[in-house]
């Protein structure tokens, strides 16, 4: 089983709906999430960080984090267009350790 | 947030050659790693790059193929030694905030190799 599980998709939305991403992992010892957008020809970006388990909502997104399922979501909310990039989602340990990556979401928004 | 810049963003290199890629971080940073990303695959990590002593790799990825230098906290290379096909990817250096806890990325070094 891999430590990191994300469905790679594609994702074909129209514009407006709500997009729901996940991933599940196995090692209980990561504890900060992230979720980077990348858009054709770009390095990551990164777009939310949490930590504890619960939501944390920045503008039209939200992530969501279930630290006793391993469970982890991003949701977006009236997606535009300019959302349509691949969405992958990452996990550490604490303290200065690298990322471990899902195989990332491609999504497309269609106007 | 740190600012990364990486040189070449691109390079279309021969079989058999070998490409060093510069990774430059606008504020010091303890811990630098480096990650490729074949096409159409996620990320995956090379080596760790601490300043002062030597690189610690994956499995599967070696120092001679991936040389790493590190010569002070805001400068290190990656060097892909003996070029194949197969080493075509972005390759993409990161390092972590002032609390280890979240990591930023360059734009990448995006090598074809022919």
């Amino acid at each position: 089983q891999k430590e990191v599980e994300q469905d790679p998709g594609p994702l074909s939305v129209p514009e407006g709906a709500i997009v729901s991403l996940n991933c599940t992992y196995s090692n209980s010892a990561f504890q900060y999430f992230m979720w980077y957008r990348q858009y054709s020809r770009k390095g990551p970006e990164l777009l939310m960080y949490t930590y504890s388990s619960g939501n944390k909502e920045d503008g039209r997104f939200t992530a969501q984090v279930d630290k006793s399922s391993k469970y982890i979501s991003l949701f977006i909310r009236d997606s535009q267009p300019s959302d349509s990039a691949t969405y992958l989602c990452a996990m550490k340990r604490q303290g200065n350790t690298p990322l471990v990556f899902g195989k990332g979401t491609r999504l497309s928004v269609i106007a | 947030s740190a600012v990364i810049s990486q040189k070449p963003s691109r390079d279309i290199c021969q079989r058999g050659t070998s490409l060093t890629i510069q990774c430059q971080v606008d504020s010091q940073v303890t811990m630098m790693f480096w990650y490729r990303q074949q096409p159409g695959q996620s990320l995956t990590l090379i080596a760790t790059a601490n300043q002062g002593s030597e690189a610690t790799y994956e499995s599967g990825f070696v120092i001679d193929k991936f040389p790493i230098s590190r010569p002070n906290l805001t400068f290190s290379t990656l060097t892909v030694s003996n070029m194949s096909p197969e080493d075509s990817s972005i390759y993409l250096c990161s390092v972590t905030d002032s609390s280890g806890n979240t990591i930023y990325f360059g734009e990448g070094s995006w090598l074809t190799v022919v």
